[in-house]
């Protein structure tokens, strides 16, 4: 149970062009979803939380227009990477939770997103 | 400001020895701790988590040890196979805010 799916799982493209990256919990609801980027031998650095329903949360630093986060469903959450620039070239993985509290994020496989 | 680390950035252990990874955190209000794994190129997985009313937990060959006086947390690893090799972090949880550990990377050796 509890299982993320995310895609794409890698893409490569253009400088300017804007990614979207999927992220969907396929057994249960998730009332929150959480958007990671992770560079090489890196922890995962938390970009923002995003609630359905509710505009995200952004972590300091993070830009939300660079960003776009959209949750409109239980189990759907998206990512727009908008007018991609090599320096946004990353991994980028996004999680989920069953209801606040103390539980166990389940994390999808992540996107590796690399831009030319 | 408070944080949570590791120890030891990189352990290197023989197939079938035990593997213990080791966390510090210093937030005190931290009352949910995680471990998970994650190989290359994919996510992290879930392995064990315990509360701060307990101090120990064990699942399928894997211990979590909480030693809330001087705020540590561990892993252990029975019988280490290859297929544990990968990242290893640690996550705390205040009821507020996750925070991941930088990673330990175990290496098994056959």
């Amino acid at each position: 149970g509890a299982v993320v799916s995310q895609h794409p799982s890698w893409v490569i493209c253009k400088s300017g062009t804007s990614v979207k990256i999927e992220c969907r919990s396929l057994d249960f609801q998730a009332t929150t979803m959480f958007w990671y980027r992770q560079f090489p031998k890196q922890s995962l650095m938390l970009m923002a939380t995003s609630n359905e329903g509710s505009k995200a949360t952004y972590e300091q630093g993070v830009e939300k227009d660079k960003f776009l986060i959209n949750h409109a469903s239980l189990t759907l959450s998206t990512l727009t990477v908008t007018s991609a620039h090599p320096e946004d070239s990353s991994f980028y993985i996004c999680s989920a939770i069953l209801s606040g509290g103390n539980q166990p994020q389940h994390f999808g496989d992540g996107t590796r997103l690399s831009i030319l | 400001g408070e944080s949570v680390g590791l120890h030891l950035p990189t352990l290197s252990v023989q197939e079938g020895d035990n593997s213990i990874i080791n966390c510090a955190y210093s937030n005190s209000a931290s009352d949910y701790f995680i471990w998970y794994k994650q190989e290359s190129g994919k996510g992290p997985q879930f392995i064990i988590d315990i509360r701060s009313n307990m101090d120990k937990r064990q699942g399928q060959r894997v211990t979590v040890l909480l030693n809330k006086t001087v705020k540590h947390l561990s892993l252990q690893i029975a019988a280490t196979q290859p297929g544990d090799s990968a990242v290893y972090f640690c996550a705390e949880n205040d009821g507020n805010d996750m925070r991941f550990g930088a990673g330990t990377r175990l290496t098994v050796k056959p």
